[in-house]
């Protein structure tokens, strides 16, 4: 079957520190992947998309940069968080064109 | 550009009784599909239903409908007999087809539904 896994599902963080979010996704190939960000009760907002190994699009100039080393991982990282960085991460992937977005669990980033 | 507007920030509604989510889009994009999403406070994001821009028919999925009007470009969601699990944020969508690279799906502001017994 087709399963998203992402980790961890909390973090805290300080200021200044690095980040290393993963998301993986088991059961197909070569799947659209994508990184969303949801601050306290807002809508999501996307950061980064991938089409393919080493493809990355990015939405919204900021803090954070991803990675697709292997097909079906994708990683979200940042050299040094800023307090404007906290909040909800959300990694999904999508099976095929027409279908809905597949979510992760989320990873509720706190950085102090 | 596609922009997805929900005007209702939060909403009670009497157990039993139909709600009505509101939502409102806008894309330069000829074909689109727009989905609604429920998140629990747990987080996870729960896909409800799907809507194609050239579907025929309204989409309905046990007790959720969509009421799309393309010419208004609205794509209200109708939960009818609420639940107390109902209660959750709600989030609209939208994905363009043709001009979006990515197939990217862009949010709403989400509407908070507050189930009272």
């Amino acid at each position: 079957s087709q399963t998203i896994h992402q980790w961890p599902a909390t973090l805290v963080q300080p200021v200044g520190s690095p980040l290393s979010l993963e998301c993986t996704v088991e059961g197909t190939s070569n799947p659209n992947l994508y990184w969303y960000r949801q601050a306290a009760g807002r809508g999501l907002q996307l950061l980064f998309y991938s089409v393919g190994i080493g493809q990355i699009s990015s939405e919204v100039p900021q803090n954070l940069s991803a990675s697709r080393p292997q097909d079906r991982q994708f990683i979200l990282s940042s050299k040094k968080l800023l307090l404007s960085d906290s909040g909800f991460y959300l990694c999904a992937w999508k099976p095929t064109v027409n279908s809905p977005l597949h979510f992760g669990n989320g990873t509720r980033l706190t950085v102090t | 550009a596609q922009k997805i507007t929900q005007t209702q920030p939060g909403m009670f509604v009497q157990e039993k009784e139909a709600v009505t989510l509101d939502c409102t889009y806008d894309t330069s994009d000829p074909s689109y599909g727009l989905f609604w999403y429920k998140q629990p406070s747990s987080g996870e994001m729960i896909f409800l239903i799907y809507q194609g821009s050239y579907d025929q028919q309204n989409a309905t999925e046990g007790r959720y409908s969509l009421n799309f009007q393309k010419a208004r470009k609205s794509a209200n969601l109708v939960i009818s007999a609420s639940q107390l699990g109902d209660s959750a944020m709600y989030f609209c969508a939208m994905r363009g087809y043709i001009k979006a690279a990515g197939n990217k799906l862009t949010f709403g502001g989400g509407t908070r539904v507050l189930v009272k017994p």
